[in-house]
């Protein structure tokens, strides 16, 4: 199994450029999640998916989309791209289970620069 | 979702030392998990804990769920280089299980 795959790893975009992350597992997890890392802030939830055709905001969701039409993909969209969208990516994936198998499987990261 | 608090955010010990890394909730939470990140890489689970009061060790780390379900800790002996990272805690299931805390930075000192 390769786990959760991300790509691309590195991305350089201008200001207002669009662009899709792409996050895709071969776990058949129910969950996934997208997060961004920034400097002393932690992980913070830009969006989930608890299975394919839901999705729903986490704590940062403004100016990021989301769809999940399969279990296996879950890309983020990036509209309108700027620069406090500058930022370390990481999606993950988990089972759903009675609240005790949310172990979270996570992808090596998108490391992103707006210009 | 539940929030989880993180303390200390940073901690620099010498090679050697212990370390200890507090996670607390205001709610009862059904199980806290805790994940390590080496710099430059992904969060990686290490161990889930679900009952109250349960201890769980993975040799020189310890990792303890308090008795009221609230809150949690894990503690290093004799911290190594290959220790360093930043580690997160995640409590509660469901999509509670999706928030982190902010983490606590461990650097080392040789």
């Amino acid at each position: 199994n390769a786990g959760v795959t991300q790509t691309p790893k590195f991305q350089v975009l201008k200001t207002g450029q669009s662009m899709t992350l792409q996050c895709a597992q071969d776990m058949n997890h129910e969950y996934m999640s997208w997060y961004r890392q920034d400097p002393g802030m932690g992980l913070r939830l830009i969006h989930y998916s608890v299975g394919a055709g839901i999705t729903d905001q986490g704590e940062v969701p403004n100016g990021y989309n989301v769809s999940r039409s399969t279990t296996e993909d879950f890309p983020l969209r990036l509209l309108s791209a700027a620069p406090s969208q500058t930022s370390v990516y990481f999606c993950a994936s988990s089972y759903a289970g009675q609240g005790v198998k949310n172990i979270q499987y996570f992808g090596a990261g998108t490391r992103l620069s707006v210009l | 979702g539940q929030q989880v608090m993180q303390i200390p955010q940073y901690q620099h010990v010498q090679e050697g030392e212990d370390f200890t890394t507090y996670c607390n909730s205001s709610t009862t939470l059904s199980n806290i998990q805790w994940y390590k990140q080496r710099p430059g890489g992904h969060p990686v689970f290490l161990i889930q804990l679900v009952k109250s009061g349960e201890v769980k060790k993975q040799k020189r780390l310890t990792f303890q769920f308090g008795e009221a379900k609230k809150n949690s800790s894990l503690h290093i002996t004799a911290t190594q280089t290959t220790d360093v990272g930043t580690y997160f805690c995640s409590g509660g299931g469901g999509a509670d299980g999706l928030t982190f805390g902010k983490g606590t930075h461990l650097i080392i000192q040789p």
